[in-house]
């Protein structure tokens, strides 16, 4: 079983529209939790990290459960600009590694 | 503001060419990463820095070497290059342990 697994998508949505997407992870000692977005052939950005209480950054709001051992990214009043790949990263264990899905592809149409 | 810097950002070699890509960071972060990406695949962890001073393999380390030559740089050669290291290669760099990375615009290799 993957560390970290993604549904690919892609998510295709109207501009304006929520979209909400989950990622599960497989070790229940994670500790750390962040999203990335990539661009199309360009490097991975963090987009916000995630804490235990969920967290909000303007549009976009991540959840923690553990219980389930899955993270959320919920997407609201999308833009074209949104249109990205999205990448959940887990830190697990006490080496220096991150754990990299292989992200979800949201579109944005007009 | 340069974050992480990468150089090379394109390169074309012939099979079995060997060449090293460069990798700096100016944050003082302490941990250094090189991953692969190939199209349609997640990062893929070839060789990674804890600390100034080690290196350790990651998920797909054949074919290539590292060198933490300072805290600054982290460099990855390729002795001898084949087609199937044809790739994105991005590296990133940490701060602390339970920290994100940043990463580095990019080196797209292709080999021939």
């Amino acid at each position: 079983r993957k560390e970290v697994e993604q549904d690919p998508g892609p998510f295709n949505v109207p501009e304006g529209a929520t979209v909400a997407f989950n990622c599960t992870y497989s070790n229940s000692a994670s500790q750390s939790f962040f999203w990335y977005r990539q661009d199309c052939r360009k490097e991975p950005k963090l987009l916000m990290s995630v804490y235990s209480s969920g967290n909000e950054d303007g549009r976009f709001t991540a959840q923690l459960n553990r219980a389930s051992q899955y993270i959320s990214l919920l997407i609201r009043d999308s833009k074209l600009s949104d249109s990205a790949t999205y990448l959940c990263v887990v830190k697990t264990g006490n080496d220096y590694k991150l754990s990299f899905g292989a992200g979800t592809t949201v579109t944005v149409r007009a | 503001n340069a974050g992480v810097t990468q150089t090379p950002k394109f390169q074309v070699l012939k099979t079995g060419q060997s060449m090293t890509l460069q990798c700096a960071q100016d944050m003082n972060h302490n941990s250094m990463y090189w991953y692969r990406q190939d199209p349609g695949m997640g990062l893929r962890l070839i060789y990674y820095s804890a600390s100034e001073g080690t290196t350790d393999k990651g998920e797909v380390p054949n074919g290539y070497n590292v060198s933490r030559l300072n805290k600054r740089e982290f460099s990855l050669r390729l002795e001898s290059a084949a087609p199937s290291q044809t790739s994105v290669y991005f590296c990133a760099s940490m701060p602390y342990q339970y920290q994100p990375q940043h990463f580095g615009d990019g080196t797209r290799l292709s080999i021939l």
